[in-house]
Formats: structure tokens, sequence, C-alpha cells
């Protein structure tokens, strides 16, 4: 089945950029996700990126795309304490298949 | 905003009844569906429906699971004869189809005692 893998950690400093890391399978995909998951609560879409695409940008966040190595990656510019969390990343065919999550942390 | 709306938001049952719970999806969307998700794992997929066709079920789902969406509309989804493995967070999600944007809702927590 699919695979799609994260590490489990990332630590930043308010202020920093944070750039989590994905690898996925599935070469069919067609779109893939971020998600973000606070305490309790159910995931929240944060963006996504058709395939096709290399990159896209949405004010504070920046989805990388390499196809070839099958590598996604997220990068929240001006990291506040208000994102930490852990975020998801996702492929989807038909279903979704999503990473362990990356917790994110952020030190004031 | 009626984003995708899941009742209830925690249950506590003893082991070896049954529960119910319900997903209440945003309202164009046709596709709807179910993860779950233990403590410190991604969600996992259960099942999902197309308008009321329910298209894929996970062969990890034992006979004890059941959903439904006989309107295509709200589902359902029914443990039977609860254990204590079953205790997660069972999300819903929808979209619709052949569009990026899918939303989740804030989930149902059961606890199994």
């Amino acid at each position: 089945g699919e695979d799609v893998e994260q590490s489990l950690f990332l630590s930043v400093r308010e202020g920093d950029s944070s750039v989590i890391n994905c690898t996925y399978t599935d070469s069919s995909s067609t779109y893939l996700y971020w998600y973000k998951q606070e305490p309790g609560a159910g995931l929240q879409l944060l963006t996504y990126i058709f395939s096709n695409m290399d990159m896209k940008q949405d004010q504070r966040l920046t989805v990388l795309l390499n196809k070839k190595d099958k590598h996604l990656s997220l990068r929240i510019a001006d990291t506040q304490t208000g994102d930490s969390a852990i975020y998801f990343c996702a492929e989807i065919e038909d279903k979704f298949y999503f990473g362990s999550g990356t917790k994110l942390n952020v030190k004031p | 905003d009626t984003g995708v709306s899941q009742d209830p938001r925690h249950k506590i049952t003893k082991r070896g009844q049954n529960v119910t719970f319900r997903c209440d999806p945003i309202s164009e969307h046709n596709r709807l569906y179910w993860y779950r998700q233990t403590l410190g794992q991604g969600p996992e997929f259960l099942t999902y429906f197309q308008n009321e066709a329910q298209l894929e079920k996970s062969r990890l789902l034992s006979d004890r699971f059941s959903a439904e969406r006989p309107k295509g509309s709200f589902s359902t989804l029914e443990i039977q004869r609860t254990e204590q493995g079953d205790s997660a967070m069972y999300l819903c999600a929808s979209s619709l189809e052949r569009t990026a944007e899918a939303f989740f809702g804030q989930g149902t927590r059961l606890t199994v005692v």
C-alpha cells in the first residue's frame, strides 16, 4: 500500500522559519496535502498542491514538491507560538493516506 | 460557516456496548470519509462513500463496524460490542469529487472502559 513518511519532531524559535518534510510512494496521487492538528481537535486543511506543480505559496506557507524524488515540504515563515501543533502530510488516490505527523514545537 | 459536523464530540462506553456516531458533511459534498486515529498516529482509513454508495471499506475493519449514508447526506458509523482497542478518535471528512479541498470535522473521541 501507499506509504507516507515524516520526521516525528521539529523544534524552532519564534520568528524563525520551519521546514517540515514528507516522502510518499504513490506517483499517481493527484493532490498532496498539509493538515494541522491541535490537541484534541480535528484536522485543519492548511494547503494542498496539485501533483503537476512544483511550488505553491499561500501567505506564510510555501509548499515545494519534487515529484521525481516523491518529496514534499512545508515551509512556515516567521513561525509563531500559535503554529505549535502536529502537521500531517497526506496524498490522495480515491482516499487519503497520512503520515504519522510531525510535532512542531515553537519556543518563545 | 457550516463545516463538517460530528456528534457526539466525546463518548465513554462500557466494553460490550454498541455505539453510533454521526457525521454531517458540507452540504454540497458528495464524498464522505471515515478515519480512525489513535494517540501518536496519523489517521487510518476506515471507509468512504460517494453519495449513498459505500465504495470501499478497509480490510482492517472488523465485522463489528458498519457505516451508512442512506440519502447521500449525513452518515453514521456504528461499532457493535465495543472493545478497549476501539478507543480512538473517529474522524469524518467530506469533499466534492474531482476537487482538491477536503475538510475534516472535529472528531468523536471514544473511550471504552
